[in-house]
């Protein structure tokens, strides 16, 4: 069954450094999303991305961040300079049309020191 | 601000019986409603989509959409220790291709 794969599985960075989050949707779909999740909190929405550009952003995420699809199957997510508050589980996930049921990969634990 | 609420619990049921959790939703014209599985440490896993009112029946899980009441909620039928976990409910709202996600309930199926 497809499903959606992230790398690395935990990143742990000192404050102020850049981190790469990876991502591969499936194959087939064609709106991809990352959100986060704090320790013990909700899972918040950060940003939408089709057709190569971004559809939604939230208000988390800011000029510190940002989004990429490099080649026909990856899609990243980049902090530019890492904040304590940054510390959290971010999932990548994908859909294949909009309002469609959205599959989740198993995340990156991202801690900041 | 869109917000979607859940009973936070736990919720506390014996195995075999009947587990049900309950969401309510503020945006009026959310059109997509989600109910997803998240075991501790792990990412959300979808368990039912529903998408218009009435009740939707997968196996051992109903959905059940009341829009007019701006209200979602999920029944667990014959509850099993491995159902244990958190349920989060999400909506998609209106006009937006984004999950806005409830803070969750956590239930506990004792054997």
């Amino acid at each position: 069954e497809p499903e959606v794969t992230q790398t690395p599985s935990h990143q742990v960075t000192q404050m102020g450094q850049e981190v790469i989050l990876r991502c591969v949707p499936i194959s087939n779909h064609l709106y991809f999303y990352w959100y986060r999740q704090i320790l013990g909190q909700k899972v918040e929405f950060l940003v939408s991305f089709y057709n190569n550009e971004i559809s939604e952003k939230s208000e988390i995420f800011d000029d510190q961040f940002s989004v990429e699809r490099p080649d026909g199957s990856n899609f990243t997510l980049k902090i530019r300079s890492t904040k304590l508050e940054d510390s959290a589980m971010y999932f990548c996930a994908s859909s294949s049309d909009r309002g469609e049921t959205q599959y989740f990969g198993p995340g990156t634990r991202l801690l900041v020191l | 601000q869109k917000e979607v609420e859940q009973n936070s619990g736990p919720l506390s049921v014996p195995e075999g019986a009947i587990a049900s959790l309950n969401c309510t939703y503020s945006d009026r014209v959310s059109q997509s409603f989600f109910w997803y599985r998240q075991y501790s440490g792990k990412s959300p896993e979808l368990i039912m989509s529903i998408y218009s009112n009435g009740d939707k029946e997968d196996g051992r899980f109903t959905a059940q959409l009341n829009k007019a009441s701006q209200y979602v909620s999920l029944l667990i039928r014959d509850s099993q220790p491995s159902d244990s976990a958190t349920y989060l409910c999400a909506v998609s709202p209106g006009g937006y291709n984004k999950l806005i996600f409830g803070a969750g309930t956590r239930l506990a199926v004792h054997p």
